[in-house]
């Protein structure tokens, strides 16, 4: 089946301490997206990449980092520098173009314990 | 930058009601606007994709209209039932590379 796979599913983060979630997608999508919601809140962008290799900041980037090295691949390292990261954190693919249909994974919780 | 906002925030129907879901956005040069259903805990499942030629979207029980002149899409479920009970966000491109604004959502309930 064609998807796209975020683990894990719940992730605990110790104060002063990187991580890392993964985001996997077989659709043969060309952009990937992370973002970032709050309990009742709307979705944030992060970062996104329109192609491997590159990568661009979204709307709160800071105390985030992102590496594009396949096309299938997009992981979001949260590092000390976010002093607020517990959140529900979603990633996305699609393809690139004008009329574009985005798919989303079933989110990372991360939580700071 | 594209601004999108969702009203009602939440609401409560009787089982059986026809409903309709509210969008707005403020940039109303768009090529497409995309509703999602997200239940609790869970990721976003994408519902409708209304691209900018069109008026409206069918799926089933679902249906969406996008009138970009007046920078409003509506969602219209028919014969809700208590399996629709999810939030619903709309999402609207907001440049080229298609990153999407996204609404605070409607949390609806559809009660037996």
């Amino acid at each position: 089946d064609g998807g796209i796979t975020q683990s894990p599913k719940y992730l605990f983060r110790k104060e002063g301490q990187n991580v890392t979630l993964s985001c996997e997608q077989n659709l043969n999508h060309d952009a990937m997206y992370w973002y970032r919601q709050d309990p009742g809140q709307g979705l944030r962008l992060i970062y996104y990449s329109q192609i491997v290799n590159d990568f661009q900041k979204g709307d709160i980037a800071e105390g985030y980092s992102v590496s594009r090295e396949k096309k299938e691949s997009f992981p979001l390292t949260v590092t000390s520098a976010q002093k607020n990261p517990t959140a529900f954190y979603l990633c996305a693919s699609a393809k690139q173009g004008e009329i574009t249909e985005a798919f989303f994974g079933q989110g990372t919780r991360l939580t700071v314990v | 930058k594209q601004e999108v906002t969702q009203i009602p925030a939440a609401l409560s129907v009787p089982e059986g009601e026809n409903l309709v879901l509210n969008c707005s956005f403020t940039d109303s040069a768009i090529y497409n606007l995309q509703w999602f259903r997200q239940d609790p805990g869970k990721g976003l499942t994408s519902l409708l994709l209304i691209q900018s030629s069109q008026r409206e979207q069918t799926s089933g029980r679902l249906n969406a209209s996008l009138d970009k002149s007046s920078g409003r899409s509506t969602l219209y479920i028919a014969a809700s039932q208590p399996g629709d009970s999810a939030t619903y966000l709309c999402a609207a491109p907001y440049n080229a590379g298609n990153m999407l604004t996204f609404g605070g959502g409607t949390r609806l309930m559809v009660k037996p």
